[in-house]
């Protein structure tokens, strides 16, 4: 199992929110480093949608947003659109592995 | 614009070994490192390493050690992965993506499938 914990799936129906947790432990999130997230569709390479917690690369709509809080992050999708289907990763580092990069284990978001 | 063009399928036999390319364009080469990231089919993402192309420096996952190897060729922009003593779990898609220090990837190549079978 990952050393970060995603929820397997969510779902929501278009133009609602939905969120997805990302809890780690005081060795990773909780030691103060920074989470990214990665939208992976079908059969492509990840793509980079949040870094550094909160933050938003040119070209990725605002309707995402990150926020991190103890020893947990969570990206939310706001107004919930079909192209939005996709696995969610969530990143960070951990001491415990010698600075070792972690994920998590991946959501599979569906637009109902 | 920058790219990562990462070599081609590979299938390869139990035991033996796979080195995968990763070649670089549109940046200065030495001032960003690799990682390289797996995935088993139908599963999620594995930190696999990091290399630094200034140095040379890696940093393995502790799984996979004594059987990966990371470089860089600085006359080539090209960085290689090279996994020995291949097993069946790993079959993956193997993506290279450039780390610019903080484990931020913003670059990633298209993946290269390596398939293990007897």
């Amino acid at each position: 199992q990952s050393v970060l914990t995603q929820p397997p799936s969510v779902s929501g129906a278009p133009g609602q929110r939905v969120t997805i947790s990302c809890t780690g432990s005081s060795s990773n999130i909780g030691a103060g480093y920074d989470v990214h997230w990665y939208q992976q569709l079908p059969g492509t390479a990840p793509k980079l949608l949040i870094y550094g917690n909160t933050n938003r690369p040119s070209g990725v709509p605002d309707r995402f947003s990150g926020s991190k809080s103890g020893t947990s992050a969570s990206l939310a999708i706001t107004g919930l659109q079909a192209e939005d289907e996709a696995d969610y990763y969530c990143q960070s580092y951990d001491s415990s592995l010698s600075g070792h990069v972690v994920f998590g284990g991946g959501t599979k978001v569906t637009v109902l | 614009q920058v790219q990562l063009v990462q070599s081609g399928t590979e299938v390869k036999k139990p035991g033996a070994s796979v080195k995968v390319s990763c070649k670089a364009s549109g940046y200065r080469f030495t001032n960003y490192g690799f990682s390289w990231v797996r995935q088993a089919p139908g599963q999620g993402l594995e930190w696999m390493g990091t290399i630094s192309a200034y140095t040379g420096n890696t940093n393995y996952a502790q799984k996979l050690q004594g059987r990966v190897t990371m470089t860089t060729d600085t006359s080539t922009n090209t960085a290689y992965m090279e996994l020995r003593s291949l097993r069946s779990d790993d079959t993956a898609v193997y993506y290279c993506a450039r780390d610019n220090g903080s484990g931020t990837y913003y670059y990633w190549g298209q993946g290269t499938l390596v398939t293990v079978s007897s």
